[in-house]
């Protein structure tokens, strides 16, 4: 059964650096997102994407974050300068149309030191 | 402002019983509830979606019900297993124009099932 993959499982990282999340959605899915969910908290929506363009953002993802979809089969999450307050679970999610459903992947562990 | 609350926080239970989750919502314009089961580390894993017109979804031992009226949702296990183990997560959507979707998460229902 096809699922969303993410890449690396788990990422530490210094306080200041960039850092990329990827994310390979499934094939035939039109919509991608973006959560996150800090330890012992609830799941927070960052952003969602759909044909090559941001459509909707929540006030978490500032101008240090940025999503890109450069190939076909990658969706990526880009942080310029990790903060401290970065670390968390990050998980990527797509859904094909018109399916309410979203589907998840098992998400990127982010530890920024 | 759009909030899902869900009870209780925690809930222990013993193998092969049964339990209800609740989730309430102040999302509008509603357009679809789903609960998800979340492992610990892992990814949330759909188990219902229900949409305004809907009132019960059944997945195996899993059923959802909604009460779009009051707002109110919960889902019912059955027969509960040690894997039913997790975090159980209400998700409210809401609907935005062009079909988007702004979702809404609850904190979850950590689930405990003991031997």
């Amino acid at each position: 059964e096809p699922e969303v993959t993410q890449t690396p499982s788990h990422q530490v990282t210094q306080m200041g650096q960039e850092v990329i999340l990827r994310c390979v959605p499934i094939s035939n899915h039109l919509y991608f997102y973006w959560y996150r969910q800090i330890l012992g908290q609830k799941v927070e929506f960052l952003v969602s994407f759909y044909n090559n363009e941001i459509s909707e953002k929540s006030e978490i993802f500032d101008d240090q974050f940025s999503v890109e979809r450069p190939d076909g089969s990658n969706f990526t999450l880009k942080i310029r300068s990790t903060k401290l307050e970065d670390s968390a679970m990050y998980f990527c999610a797509s859904r094909p149309p018109p399916s309410n459903e979203q589907f998840f992947g098992p998400g990127t562990r982010l530890t920024v030191l | 402002k759009n909030q899902v609350e869900q009870s209780p926080q925690s809930l222990i239970i013993l193998e092969g019983k049964n339990c209800t989750l609740q989730c309430n919502y102040t999302v509008s314009p509603f357009s679809n509830l789903r609960w998800y089961k979340q492992d610990t580390g892992r990814g949330p894993v759909s188990l219902t979606i229900m949409t305004f017109s809907e009132n019960t979804k059944s997945n195996g031992r899993y059923t959802a019900t909604l009460d779009a009226d009051t707002k109110q949702s919960s889902l019912h296990i059955t027969a509960s297993q040690l894997s039913d183990s997790a975090s159980y997560i209400c998700v409210v959507s809401a609907a935005n124009s062009g079909g988007y979707q702004k979702v809404t998460f609850g904190i979850g229902t950590k689930l405990q099932v003991i031997p």
